[in-house]
């Protein structure tokens, strides 16, 4: 167990409904990052937040947003969604955002639009 | 987006057997790190790599962090069957309170008893 919790583990909508999925870091880490893991492209960085604020993007689609919260949770919106947005979406987290802190990574939430 | 290049795709090993795995970048990287993803599961990480020419070894694991920071691979000796799962290379560049992970595709590993 790495600590970080992810809920829902599966999530089953439509095209165009939004979601919402959960990310709690372990206890101590400031540092959140979701990533997005699909059979085509891998595991893609999307983005990654420090203490509440944005610190990084990546590959991160206009549709999708986060946010991290005072208690340092994180949530990722995913809206507009279509057929390729099925995938697994997993947070990690860590102490700081550089120097040689490690990201732990949740089990994923698995999601499926149909 | 920037992905690494990771190879074997996959692997068919009987148990006991060593395997090696790489990875290679167009860029440098602070950082190289090995992942192990098990079904059902977030990566778990198994070796981090600091230094150009870093040489680390994690039980039957052994990662070395390649000198022109472009590269890196994983050897696995005496395989066992609990090694079975994808195991996923990233490098790690870190920027002002940033960090961000490239992940390369990932090696299948099998190994059959």
């Amino acid at each position: 167990d790495s600590g970080v919790t992810q809920t829902p583990k599966h999530l089953i909508t439509a095209t165009g409904q939004r979601v919402t999925l959960r990310c709690s870091p372990r206890s101590g880490d400031l540092s959140v990052y979701w990533y997005q893991q699909s059979l085509d492209q891998g595991l893609q960085f999307l983005i990654q937040y420090y203490n509440g604020e944005e610190r990084a993007k990546g590959n991160i689609l206009e549709r999708f947003s986060a946010q991290q919260f005072p208690d340092l949770h994180s949530e990722l919106n995913l809206s507009s969604l279509e057929l390729g947005d099925s995938a697994l979406y997993f947070c990690a987290s860590s102490v700081a955002g550089q120097g040689t802190n490690i990201q732990y990574f949740g089990a994923g939430t698995r999601l499926s639009v149909l | 987006g920037q992905q690494l290049n990771q190879s074997p795709q996959s692997m068919f090993i009987q148990e006991g057997e060593d395997v090696s795995m790489n990875c290679t970048s167009s860029s440098i990287f602070n950082t190289w790190l090995w992942y192990k993803q098990d079904p059902g599961e977030g990566p778990v990480l198994l070796i981090a790599l600091y230094k150009a020419g870093e040489l680390t070894s994690n039980g039957r694991l052994t990662a070395q962090f390649g000198i022109t920071r472009k590269d890196s691979f994983l050897n696995i000796s005496a395989s066992i069957p609990s090694d079975v799962g994808i195991y996923f290379c990233a490098g790690r560049r870190t920027q002002g309170g940033s960090e961000k992970l490239v992940f390369g595709k990932g090696t299948k590993l099998t190994v059959n008893p």
